[in-house]
């Protein structure tokens, strides 16, 4: 069965500094896997999804994954943290293929201090 | 385009009675899910739809919980009678139907307190 392990409920770091958001999975056949943001009072969006394409998928506003399939990991990056960036961060897991339903980690608020 | 629409945007209802959730997708989205965010817990899965039919309600939690959508346009989420662990962010999203779509537009939410 699927599942979705975020590392860590709350990560704060500076702005400008790396963001580092942490995602491993676990599915007994190759993996769709998503990260959506909620900002505050809004929906959740996506921002980048991995459909066994290129492993380095790139998103909006500057994130970035790496699916790593030893590591049955995909963690969301950024380079430089701004203050918009603070919000909820959510990887998910596709069950049965594009058309499925996703399986969500428990998420991870980013804080971004000036 | 207009996205997912979900309202109302917060409802606070009383043990007992019965609350209607409603989303209309983006328009020529076959596939409709809901989802559901009980505080401080993941966000869970509650059914699909194709078009007007019911592909995946696996997530449904018990029959209090009913859900329909009326002509393949948009779904009602009815819950009768609310309980209090039924609290929680209901969300929407909507997809169109083929082996190229991948990610959906998620609705804003409807957040529902039972008191």
């Amino acid at each position: 069965a699927q599942s979705v392990t975020q590392l860590g409920s709350h990560v704060s770091v500076s702005e400008g500094a790396l963001v580092l958001l942490r995602c491993n999975y676990s599915s007994s056949v190759p993996p769709y896997l998503f990260w959506y943001v909620q900002y505050p009072n809004q929906g959740l969006q996506l921002l980048l999804k991995y459909t066994s394409a290129a492993t380095l998928v790139k998103g909006i506003n500057g994130f970035e994954a790496e699916f790593k399939k030893s590591e049955t990991s995909f963690h969301l990056t950024k380079p430089s943290a701004h203050m918009s960036d603070a919000a909820e961060y959510f990887c998910a897991v596709s069950v049965g293929g594009s058309q499925g339903n996703l399986i969500f980690g428990k998420g991870t608020k980013l804080s971004v201090k000036p | 385009e207009a996205g997912v629409t979900q309202f109302p945007s917060h409802s606070v209802i009383e043990k007992g009675q019965t609350v209607t959730l409603r989303c209309d997708p983006i328009s020529g989205h076959d596939n409709l899910y809901w989802y559901r965010r009980v505080m401080g817990k993941e966000i869970k899965f509650l059914l699909h739809f194709v078009k007007e039919s019911k592909q995946d309600e696996s997530g449904m939690p018990n029959n209090r919980f009913l859900a329909e959508r009326t002509g393949g346009t948009y779904s009602t989420l009815k819950v009768q009678p609310a309980e209090l662990e039924d609290s929680g962010v209901y969300f929407c999203a909507s997809s169109p139907w083929g082996t190229d779509n991948y990610g959906y537009t998620f609705g804003s939410g409807t957040r529902l307190t039972v008191v």
